[in-house]
C-alpha cells in the first residue's frame, strides 16, 4: 500500500531533550517536506528536500533540522526542544513539485507536547 | 507566508444541502489545491485547478477559480455525515512551494 508513514504518532517530552520524528515514503517520491499544524494557522512549513541531499527551509525553519539521506526517509530532528514547538507535525510526499506532481500525500501525524 | 485565506472559518449545515468554501490568495499560482482533514489526521487531496482553468468536478466537488479576482470556491453537493472535516486550500506559487491557508471547518448535521 502506498503511504507516508511516521514515527511516533505521539511524544510527550521535556524542553531540551533531542528527539528526531522519523518519516518514511514507499512511493519513490522525489520531494519530501514537513509541516506544523496549529490552531488558527493552518500548515506552516517547516523544511523540504527535493532530492536526495537537497534539502531547503520553508516558513517556520528554527529550531528544526532535518537530513536526506535516502530518497525514501525524512527524519525531522529537534536538537533542543522548547514548549513552543508543541504542535501537530505532518510529513509529506509528492511525485515531483509543479503541477500534478505535486499533489500532496500525507503521513498520519505526530502530536507533540514539550513541556 | 500564508496566501492562501479560507472563508469561512466554520460553516455547519443540514445533511443533504449544499456547502461553499472559499479561498482567496494574493500573488499569482501555477494551480490551487484543495485537500480535506478529517479531525487530527493526515490531509487527503481533492482536486487541483490548473490557473488557465475556470472550473473543475470530481464527484460530487465542483471547483472553480477566478484569476482576475484571485479566488476559488470548493462546493460539496448533496452533504453527507462523512464530509464533516476541515477543509484547505494551496496555492502552488511559482517557485513551485504550496502555501497553505488555515482552513475551513465543516460540519454535517444529520
Amino acid at each position: 500500500e502506498a503511504q507516508v508513514t511516521q514515527n511516533p504518532r505521539y511524544l510527550i517530552t521535556v524542553t531540551g531533550k533531542k528527539l528526531t520524528v522519523t518519516c518514511s515514503q514507499n512511493m519513490n517520491h522525489e520531494y519530501m517536506s514537513w509541516y506544523r499544524q496549529d490552531p488558527g494557522l493552518g500548515l506552516r512549513q517547516i523544511y523540504y528536500s527535493m532530492n536526495v541531499e537537497v534539502t531547503d527551509k520553508g516558513d517556520v525553519p528554527e529550531g528544526y533540522k532535518v537530513s536526506r539521506k535516502e530518497k525514501r526517509n525524512f527524519p525531522l530532528i529537534l536538537e533542543s526542544p522548547s514548549p513552543n514547538q508543541t504542535s501537530l507535525y505532518f510529513c509529506a510526499s509528492s511525485l515531483s513539485w509543479g503541477g500534478r506532481a505535486n499533489e500532496q500525500f500525507f503521513g498520519p501525524g505526530t502530536r507533540l507536547t514539550v513541556l | 507566508s500564508q496566501q492562501g485565506e479560507e472563508d469561512p472559518q466554520a460553516l455547519s449545515i443540514q445533511e443533504g444541502e449544499n456547502a461553499t468554501m472559499n479561498c482567496s490568495y494574493k500573488t499569482s499560482i501555477n494551480n490551487l489545491q484543495w485537500y480535506r482533514q478529517n479531525s487530527g489526521r493526515g490531509l487527503v487531496h481533492l482536486i487541483l485547478i490548473r490557473s488557465n482553468e475556470r472550473e473543475k468536478h470530481s464527484g460530487r466537488l465542483r471547483v472553480t477559480l477566478d484569476t482576475s479576482k484571485k479566488s476559488s470556491s470548493l462546493l460539496i453537493t448533496a452533504s453527507r455525515a462523512a464530509d464533516t472535516a476541515s477543509y484547505f486550500c494551496a496555492c502552488e506559487d511559482s517557485n513551485y512551494q504550496l502555501i497553505w491557508g488555515a482552513g475551513t471547518k465543516l460540519i454535517i448535521k444529520p
